[in-house]
């Protein structure tokens, strides 16, 4: 089956400064690919995703890219803000019934 | 407000006692889920439900039932309960073919 890694589980950032976070999959049939991110207290929240057929994708202050051949996939956020610090979680998934998450990065945003 | 509602948010039991987790989407979402994050962070599917049917079932205990009585609504009811089974329990939604979840805010299960 599916096995997503993620790296780094901690990563702190000062204000300011772009933060990213990678992660691999094993399944090359894998095709969609999120992000999710989860505030304390909260749920996972959908943050931006990625498939297959596209290299790159932008929303703001945030990008995910994707290199298939690689297996590899990575959230980039430029100029960070307090209100980024969360647990991020990507995740893969080949049926839309079943994605598997990777096992989290906790981002601090240092003042 | 459109969400996935789940209650209690927070339930303190003993040991051995059986306790129910309900979960209600009204987004029209075809397909729910139930996901276990432990203290860790980790989040595992453990049932995944479309239209009512079981279309998932990861290896959990089978001390863990799901039941879901029309797509809008899958509860979790857990017999004979274990201290390993304190962790957040995370329902979600989802509509067929577009593999965006919508997470509810979760229900802290603490056992003792």
């Amino acid at each position: 089956g599916e096995n997503v890694e993620q790296h780094p589980s901690t990563l702190s950032v000062q204000e300011g400064d772009s933060a990213v976070i990678k992660c691999t999959y094993s399944d090359s049939a894998s095709n969609y690919f999120p992000w999710y991110k989860q505030e304390l207290g909260k749920g996972p929240q959908l943050i931006i995703d990625i498939r297959s057929n596209v290299g790159e994708k932008k929303d703001q202050r945030i990008a995910v890219t994707l290199n298939k051949t690689a297996k590899h996939f990575s959230l980039h956020i430029t100029e960070t803000q307090p209100e980024d610090s969360a647990v991020y979680f990507c995740a893969a998934s080949h049926r839309d019934d079943k994605i598997i998450f990777g096992k989290g990065t906790r981002l601090h945003i240092l003042p | 407000d459109t969400a996935v509602s789940q209650t209690p948010k927070y339930l303190v039991t003993q040991m051995g006692n059986d306790k129910s987790i309900k979960c209600e989407q009204n987004l029209g979402h075809d397909t729910m889920y139930w996901y276990k994050q432990d203290s860790k962070k980790f989040l595992k599917i453990m049932f995944s439900y479309n239209n009512k049917e079981l279309i998932i079932n990861e290896t959990v205990p089978n001390r863990f039932s799901p039941k879901s009585p029309d797509k809008a609504h899958l509860n979790l009811h857990i017999n004979s309960l274990e201290l390993g089974d304190s962790a957040v329990y995370f329902c979600a939604s989802s509509q067929e073919g577009q593999g965006c979840y919508t997470f509810g805010s979760g229900t802290r299960l603490t056992v003792v």
